[in-house]
């Protein structure tokens, strides 16, 4: 079965300082989702790359997945508080597509 | 829109008792899932279903049963609570294929 692997776990950085998220898979990725993730609430969806080599931003946050889809990065510019939370990537898997999996998440902590 | 809600937000359980979260969806998707989120361990895949009338297992089933009665609601029932099953559960839809999910605002559940 399809497995995501996130790195780092967890990551404690000062504002302003930019900062790397890496997500890889087992397997080709089809269909690749970052959300993010506040503590006790709900996921909310930031970006989803389907094609080898895309590159999408939103505000200062900035995602690619590389050229054989098995691995993407999320990439925060010039870091907030307001970035803080959890960073999950997720990945349309299995039979048809059908099944949608998540890695185990990296926590970010902004330090004013 | 309400997007996706679950119900109830908390619920404490003895063991051994049961119960069924509700998941409802007012966006007209296709797919339904059910996650458990532990600490440490990401959101794992508990049941999902494809379309009305059709559920598969996911990394976690064991414990629970699910059920899509229609295409709008996707239940998960607990027929004896466990401390093991202690999590938060959250609800998600999406439209089959690469398109972004939506989740519920999370069930925190106690089993005591």
């Amino acid at each position: 079965s399809q497995e995501l692997e996130q790195s780092p776990q967890s990551l404690i950085v000062q504002e302003g300082k930019n900062l790397t998220i890496n997500c890889t898979s087992s397997k080709t990725l089809y269909g690749l989702y970052w959300y993010k993730q506040k503590y006790g609430e709900g996921l909310i969806f930031l970006m989803m790359l389907q094609k080898g080599g895309e590159e999408k931003s939103h505000e200062k946050i900035t995602a690619k997945l590389d050229e054989k889809k098995q691995q993407s990065s999320l990439h925060i510019t010039a870091s907030q508080p307001s970035h803080a939370g959890i960073y999950l990537c997720g990945a349309d898997s299995g039979r048809s597509q059908g099944n949608l999996i998540f890695g185990k998440g990296t926590k970010l902590s902004v330090k004013p | 829109n309400a997007g996706v809600t679950q119900t109830p937000k908390f619920q404490v359980l003895k063991t051994g008792q049961s119960m069924t979260l509700q998941c409802a969806q007012d966006m007209n998707h296709n797919s339904m899932y059910w996650y458990r989120q532990d600490p440490g361990m990401g959101l794992r895949l508990i049941y999902y279903s494809a379309s009305e009338g059709t559920t598969d297992k996911g990394e976690v089933p064991n414990g629970y049963n699910v059920s899509r009665l229609n295409k709008r609601e996707f239940s998960l029932r607990l027929e004896s609570a466990a401390p093991s099953q202690t999590s938060v559960y959250f609800c998600a839809s999406k439209l089959t294929g690469k398109a972004e999910a939506f989740f519920g605002q999370g069930t925190r559940l106690t089993v005591v």
